[in-house]
Protein backbone atom coordinates (compact mmCIF):
# COMPACT_ATOMS: atom_id res chain seq x y z
CA UNK A 1 0.00 0.00 0.00
CA UNK A 2 0.87 3.53 -0.40
CA UNK A 3 1.64 4.14 3.76
CA UNK A 4 1.82 1.79 6.53
CA UNK A 5 -2.38 1.98 8.10
CA UNK A 6 -3.54 0.47 11.75
CA UNK A 7 -6.76 0.32 13.09
CA UNK A 8 -8.74 1.03 14.91
CA UNK A 9 -7.70 4.22 15.44
CA UNK A 10 -9.84 4.85 18.01
CA UNK A 11 -10.43 2.42 21.04
CA UNK A 12 -12.30 2.75 24.31
CA UNK A 13 -12.55 -0.19 25.94
CA UNK A 14 -13.54 -1.19 30.25
CA UNK A 15 -10.58 -2.18 31.78
CA UNK A 16 -10.32 -6.31 32.05
CA UNK A 17 -11.28 -6.40 28.10
CA UNK A 18 -9.19 -7.85 25.60
CA UNK A 19 -8.31 -5.78 22.84
CA UNK A 20 -6.38 -6.43 19.70
CA UNK A 21 -4.84 -4.07 17.52
CA UNK A 22 -3.84 -4.11 13.83
CA UNK A 23 -1.09 -3.08 11.55
CA UNK A 24 -0.83 -3.23 7.93
CA UNK A 25 2.67 -2.48 6.70
CA UNK A 26 4.14 -1.37 3.72
CA UNK A 27 4.47 -4.19 1.18
CA UNK A 28 7.69 -4.47 0.43
CA UNK A 29 9.50 -3.89 4.33
CA UNK A 30 10.57 -6.74 5.73
CA UNK A 31 10.68 -5.41 8.88
CA UNK A 32 7.71 -4.37 10.96
CA UNK A 33 7.92 -2.12 14.68
CA UNK A 34 5.31 -1.74 17.47
CA UNK A 35 6.20 1.12 19.74
CA UNK A 36 3.85 2.78 23.10
CA UNK A 37 3.77 6.16 23.45
CA UNK A 38 1.97 7.57 26.35
CA UNK A 39 0.78 11.42 26.45
CA UNK A 40 3.35 13.70 25.94
CA UNK A 41 6.10 11.27 25.83
CA UNK A 42 8.19 9.88 22.60
CA UNK A 43 7.52 6.47 21.41
CA UNK A 44 8.89 3.46 23.02
CA UNK A 45 9.37 0.40 21.84
CA UNK A 46 7.76 -3.21 22.17
CA UNK A 47 8.76 -5.35 19.93
CA UNK A 48 9.57 -6.26 15.74
CA UNK A 49 9.46 -8.79 13.12
CA UNK A 50 11.33 -9.80 10.23
CA UNK A 51 8.78 -11.35 7.96
CA UNK A 52 7.31 -13.78 10.75
CA UNK A 53 10.04 -14.35 12.85
CA UNK A 54 9.97 -11.59 16.21
CA UNK A 55 13.67 -11.56 17.47
CA UNK A 56 12.91 -8.74 19.64
CA UNK A 57 9.83 -9.05 22.40
CA UNK A 58 11.81 -7.59 25.75
CA UNK A 59 9.45 -3.94 25.31
CA UNK A 60 6.62 -5.43 26.18
CA UNK A 61 5.51 -4.85 29.35
CA UNK A 62 4.00 -7.99 30.58
CA UNK A 63 3.01 -10.95 29.11
CA UNK A 64 -0.91 -9.56 28.94
CA UNK A 65 0.96 -8.12 25.84
CA UNK A 66 1.40 -10.14 22.71
CA UNK A 67 2.17 -9.71 19.16
CA UNK A 68 1.75 -11.75 15.91
CA UNK A 69 2.33 -11.32 12.58
CA UNK A 70 1.84 -15.11 11.03
CA UNK A 71 2.35 -14.29 7.53
CA UNK A 72 4.82 -11.92 7.44
CA UNK A 73 2.85 -9.22 6.33
CA UNK A 74 -0.27 -7.60 8.78
CA UNK A 75 0.68 -8.26 12.24
CA UNK A 76 -1.82 -7.33 15.50
CA UNK A 77 -0.77 -6.49 19.29
CA UNK A 78 -3.10 -8.28 21.91
CA UNK A 79 -3.55 -6.61 25.73
CA UNK A 80 -5.44 -8.93 27.44
CA UNK A 81 -7.18 -8.51 30.40
CA UNK A 82 -6.41 -4.47 30.03
CA UNK A 83 -5.76 -1.60 32.71
CA UNK A 84 -5.91 1.48 33.03
CA UNK A 85 -2.30 2.43 32.73
CA UNK A 86 -2.61 0.39 28.92
CA UNK A 87 -4.17 3.59 27.81
CA UNK A 88 -1.81 5.15 25.33
CA UNK A 89 -1.21 5.88 21.85
CA UNK A 90 0.00 2.41 20.08
CA UNK A 91 1.91 3.06 16.92
CA UNK A 92 3.45 0.68 14.44
CA UNK A 93 6.25 1.06 11.59
CA UNK A 94 7.92 -0.59 9.14
CA UNK A 95 11.08 -0.34 8.05
CA UNK A 96 13.83 -0.04 4.57
CA UNK A 97 17.17 -0.24 4.79
CA UNK A 98 18.85 2.02 2.20
CA UNK A 99 23.11 1.82 1.98
CA UNK A 100 23.01 0.34 5.46
CA UNK A 101 20.54 2.46 7.37
CA UNK A 102 17.25 2.02 8.40
CA UNK A 103 14.59 4.27 8.36
CA UNK A 104 11.38 3.28 9.88
CA UNK A 105 7.43 4.78 8.14
CA UNK A 106 5.31 5.52 11.17
CA UNK A 107 1.66 4.40 10.81
CA UNK A 108 -1.38 7.40 11.88
CA UNK A 109 -1.38 5.27 15.54
CA UNK A 110 -4.01 3.72 17.77
CA UNK A 111 -5.14 5.26 20.75
CA UNK A 112 -6.54 3.40 23.03
CA UNK A 113 -8.38 4.33 26.32
CA UNK A 114 -8.80 2.03 29.18
CA UNK A 115 -12.01 3.04 31.44
CA UNK B 1 14.32 3.46 28.66
CA UNK B 2 14.99 6.24 26.41
CA UNK B 3 17.90 7.79 25.16
CA UNK B 4 17.38 10.77 23.11
CA UNK B 5 16.47 13.76 25.28
CA UNK B 6 15.89 17.20 23.18
CA UNK B 7 16.09 20.36 24.68
CA UNK B 8 14.33 22.93 25.06
CA UNK B 9 10.96 21.05 25.41
CA UNK B 10 8.58 23.66 23.93
CA UNK B 11 9.42 26.71 21.40
CA UNK B 12 7.34 29.23 20.59
CA UNK B 13 8.37 31.46 17.51
CA UNK B 14 7.18 33.80 15.06
CA UNK B 15 6.83 32.13 11.48
CA UNK B 16 9.81 33.34 9.20
CA UNK B 17 12.26 33.10 12.53
CA UNK B 18 14.56 30.36 12.64
CA UNK B 19 13.63 27.51 15.34
CA UNK B 20 16.38 25.58 17.14
CA UNK B 21 16.26 21.87 18.71
CA UNK B 22 19.09 20.09 20.49
CA UNK B 23 18.85 16.04 21.67
CA UNK B 24 21.54 14.10 23.48
CA UNK B 25 22.17 10.51 23.94
CA UNK B 26 24.11 8.37 26.27
CA UNK B 27 25.63 6.00 24.16
CA UNK B 28 27.69 4.83 20.67
CA UNK B 29 25.06 5.45 18.03
CA UNK B 30 24.68 4.05 14.18
CA UNK B 31 22.86 7.02 13.21
CA UNK B 32 20.30 9.79 14.92
CA UNK B 33 17.24 10.35 13.30
CA UNK B 34 14.55 13.86 13.41
CA UNK B 35 10.81 12.37 13.40
CA UNK B 36 8.29 15.01 13.59
CA UNK B 37 4.41 14.44 15.44
CA UNK B 38 1.60 17.02 14.10
CA UNK B 39 -1.72 17.24 16.08
CA UNK B 40 -3.94 14.41 15.22
CA UNK B 41 -1.05 12.42 12.59
CA UNK B 42 1.35 10.31 12.51
CA UNK B 43 5.08 10.47 13.08
CA UNK B 44 7.26 11.48 9.73
CA UNK B 45 10.59 10.93 9.18
CA UNK B 46 12.43 13.78 8.30
CA UNK B 47 16.17 13.18 8.61
CA UNK B 48 18.67 10.75 9.10
CA UNK B 49 22.44 11.22 10.24
CA UNK B 50 25.10 8.54 10.18
CA UNK B 51 27.17 8.80 12.96
CA UNK B 52 30.49 9.43 10.40
CA UNK B 53 28.15 12.19 9.13
CA UNK B 54 28.88 15.74 11.02
CA UNK B 55 26.07 17.91 9.40
CA UNK B 56 23.24 17.29 6.86
CA UNK B 57 20.51 19.47 5.05
CA UNK B 58 16.91 18.73 3.86
CA UNK B 59 14.93 21.47 2.32
CA UNK B 60 14.93 24.30 5.36
CA UNK B 61 16.13 21.24 7.60
CA UNK B 62 19.78 21.39 8.83
CA UNK B 63 20.70 18.71 11.31
CA UNK B 64 24.28 18.65 12.86
CA UNK B 65 25.76 15.59 15.02
CA UNK B 66 28.91 15.96 17.53
CA UNK B 67 29.59 12.09 18.86
CA UNK B 68 31.91 13.62 20.74
CA UNK B 69 29.68 15.24 23.11
CA UNK B 70 27.07 12.96 22.01
CA UNK B 71 24.55 15.46 20.88
CA UNK B 72 22.58 16.68 17.71
CA UNK B 73 20.54 19.93 16.65
CA UNK B 74 17.43 20.05 14.15
CA UNK B 75 17.38 23.81 12.58
CA UNK B 76 14.14 24.88 10.86
CA UNK B 77 14.79 27.97 8.64
CA UNK B 78 11.99 30.45 7.76
CA UNK B 79 9.71 28.47 9.72
CA UNK B 80 6.30 28.62 8.82
CA UNK B 81 2.87 27.72 10.33
CA UNK B 82 2.64 24.26 9.59
CA UNK B 83 5.52 23.26 11.01
CA UNK B 84 4.30 24.11 14.02
CA UNK B 85 4.79 20.36 15.32
CA UNK B 86 6.16 17.83 17.81
CA UNK B 87 9.61 17.39 16.83
CA UNK B 88 11.27 13.63 18.32
CA UNK B 89 14.96 12.72 18.29
CA UNK B 90 15.66 8.58 17.87
CA UNK B 91 18.52 7.27 17.82
CA UNK B 92 19.53 3.93 16.25
CA UNK B 93 22.36 1.56 17.83
CA UNK B 94 24.69 -1.17 16.04
CA UNK B 95 23.35 -4.32 16.41
CA UNK B 96 19.87 -3.41 17.97
CA UNK B 97 17.00 -2.62 15.22
CA UNK B 98 14.86 -0.19 17.96
CA UNK B 99 14.42 3.39 18.45
CA UNK B 100 15.20 5.09 21.51
CA UNK B 101 13.04 8.38 21.06
CA UNK B 102 13.37 11.44 23.15
CA UNK B 103 10.38 12.89 24.83
CA UNK B 104 9.94 15.41 21.92
CA UNK B 105 10.06 19.55 21.64
CA UNK B 106 7.46 21.11 21.16
CA UNK B 107 7.12 23.95 18.39
CA UNK B 108 4.37 26.80 17.45
CA UNK B 109 5.01 28.58 14.89
CA UNK B 110 2.93 31.82 15.21
CA UNK B 111 1.54 33.23 11.56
Amino acid sequence: GAGVSQSPRYKVTKRGQDVTLRCDPISSHATLYWYQQALGQGPEFLTYFNYEAQPDKSGLPSDRFSAERPEGSISTLTIQRTEQRDSAMYRCASSLVTSGQETQYFGPGTRLLVL
Amino acid sequence: SQQGEEDPQALSIQEGENATMNCSYKTSINNLQWYRQNSGRGLVHLILIRSNEREKHSGRLRVTLDTSKKSSSLLITASRAADTASYFCATAYYGNNRLAFGKGNQVVVIP
